[in-house]
């Protein structure tokens, strides 16, 4: 019973490039959430999505940040023209439902911008 | 506006001890607490979590304590082992939003 993919583990991006991460949730769980953990911070939330719909993006940057979760395949999390600080590293969760109180997360990426 | 705050960003405490961790919140929305551990290099495991209708719950040798009329709720730890050495991180939500409310964590090292 697999737990939360994400891949790759590590990237790294020069500064005006792309970045996209990847998301699979577990078996089962239609819930996917994105966190951000800057270096000796917490964990922030970015966004909630559920299959084809964003839910709740109050945490998303204005600008170059994007999300998806499509019918087929994992969620992605795109961010275009990457700058130094979005250095860190990205961690994607899921639940079954929006009943679930918790979230289990994936193993993380970890973004450098040189 | 931190809504979930961990003072103590680091603690010691000797392997058989007990470990005692700290976590205020200001929301009084909050419905949910959550404890989750981190190792270096992976993501958050869940470990613990209580309902704002409790004020204790216990799992083995975790056990957490909630006091809703200080908004404050700790972790026990008891006895300390090595493998307990981490970063645990509080977290908090309201049930009517999706999202977890983390705080900055506190790296516990269990001494020999």
């Amino acid at each position: 019973n697999a737990g939360v993919m994400q891949n790759p583990r590590h990237l790294v991006r020069r500064r005006g490039q792309e970045a996209r991460l990847r998301c699979s949730p577990m078996k089962g769980h239609s819930h996917v959430y994105w966190y951000r953990q800057l270096p000796e911070e917490g964990l922030k939330f970015m966004v909630y999505l559920q299959k084809e719909n964003i839910i709740d993006e109050s945490g998303m940057p204005k600008e170059r940040f994007s999300a998806e979760f499509p019918k087929e395949g994992p969620s992605i999390l795109r961010i275009q023209q990457v700058v130094r600080g979005d250095s860190a590293a990205y961690f994607c969760a899921s639940s079954p439902s929006t009943r679930s109180n918790e979230q289990f997360f994936g193993p993380g990426t970890r973004l450098t911008v040189l | 506006d931190q809504q979930v705050k961990q003072n103590s960003p680091s603690l010691s405490v000797q392997e058989g001890r007990i470990s005692i961790l700290n976590c205020d919140y200001t929301n009084s929305m909050f419905d949910y607490f959550l404890w989750y551990k981190k190792y270096p290099a992976e993501g958050p495991t869940f470990l613990i979590s209580i309902s704002s209708i409790k004020d204790k719950n216990e799992d083995g040798r975790f056990t957490v304590f909630l006091n809703k009329s200080a908004k404050h709720l700790s972790l026990h730890i008891v006895p300390s082992q090595p493998g307990d050495s981490a970063v645990y991180f509080c977290a908090a939500r309201q049930s009517s939003a999706s999202k977890i409310i983390f705080g900055s964590g506190t790296r516990l090292s269990i001494r020999p």
